[in-house]
């Protein structure tokens, strides 16, 4: 089955500077990698996604940037301001019955 | 409108007792799963059901028991409880098909085993 990793586990950042967190995914059938982002007590909610057949795209402040034949997808945070500090997950899945893996999430704390 | 909706956010509890857990969504979609998110953070799938069908079953414990009496419900239900279980349990639902869709999640429902 699927097995995604994501790196760091923590990450700390200077308000205004970038953050950038990476994963990595085992089964070269996945083809849809969301980033969810999850506030302390509130719910894991979708932040950008992308697939398989894109390479790279962005919503204003964040971006993901995807490398299917290394298997390995980022998201970058620009210009970051505290309250972007959550844990963010990353996930892979294959379309139609494949379930959501989860990478073991990040956590990012940005200091004013 | 609440998309997905958990009930109860708390649930305090002894252990070896019963206790069950319910989500509904109002987004029409096909499938529902059950997340388990311990105190590392870990989001750990659990079920997924498929229209009513059983279509994911992870390595959880029997004491585990899904029901999905229509696609835009579906319920937990967890017998002998133990110190263990103690986590959030994040209810999630989603479209399947050619273009997999986000993942909505539920408020959560906190669950502290005594």
């Amino acid at each position: 089955g699927e097995n995604v990793e994501q790196h760091p586990s923590t990450l700390s950042v200077q308000e205004g500077d970038s953050a950038v967190i990476k994963c990595t995914y085992s089964d070269s059938a996945s083809n849809y990698f969301p980033w969810y982002k999850q506030e302390l007590g509130k719910r894991p909610q979708l932040i950008i996604d992308i697939r398989s057949n894109v390479g790279e795209k962005k919503d204003q402040r964040i971006a993901v940037t995807l490398n299917k034949t290394a298997k390995h997808f980022s998201l970058h945070i620009t210009e970051t301001q505290p309250e972007d500090s959550a844990v963010y997950f990353c996930a892979a899945k294959e379309d139609s019955w494949g379930k959501f893996q989860f990478g073991a999430g990040t956590q990012v704390v940005v200091t004013p | 409108d609440t998309a997905v909706s958990q009930t109860p956010k708390y649930l305090v509890t002894q252990m070896g007792n019963d206790k069950s857990i319910k989500c509904e969504q109002n987004l029409g979609h096909d499938t529902m799963y059950w997340y388990k998110q311990d105190s590392k953070k870990f989001l750990k799938i659990m079920f997924s059901y498929n229209n009513k069908e059983l279509i994911i079953n992870e390595t959880v414990p029997n004491r585990f028991s899904p029901k999905s009496p229509d696609k835009a419900h579906l319920n937990l239900h967890i017998n002998s409880l133990e110190l263990g279980d103690s986590a959030v349990y994040f209810c999630a639902s989603s479209q399947v098909g050619l273009n997999t869709g986000e993942l909505f999640f539920g408020e959560g429902s906190r669950l502290t085993v005594l």
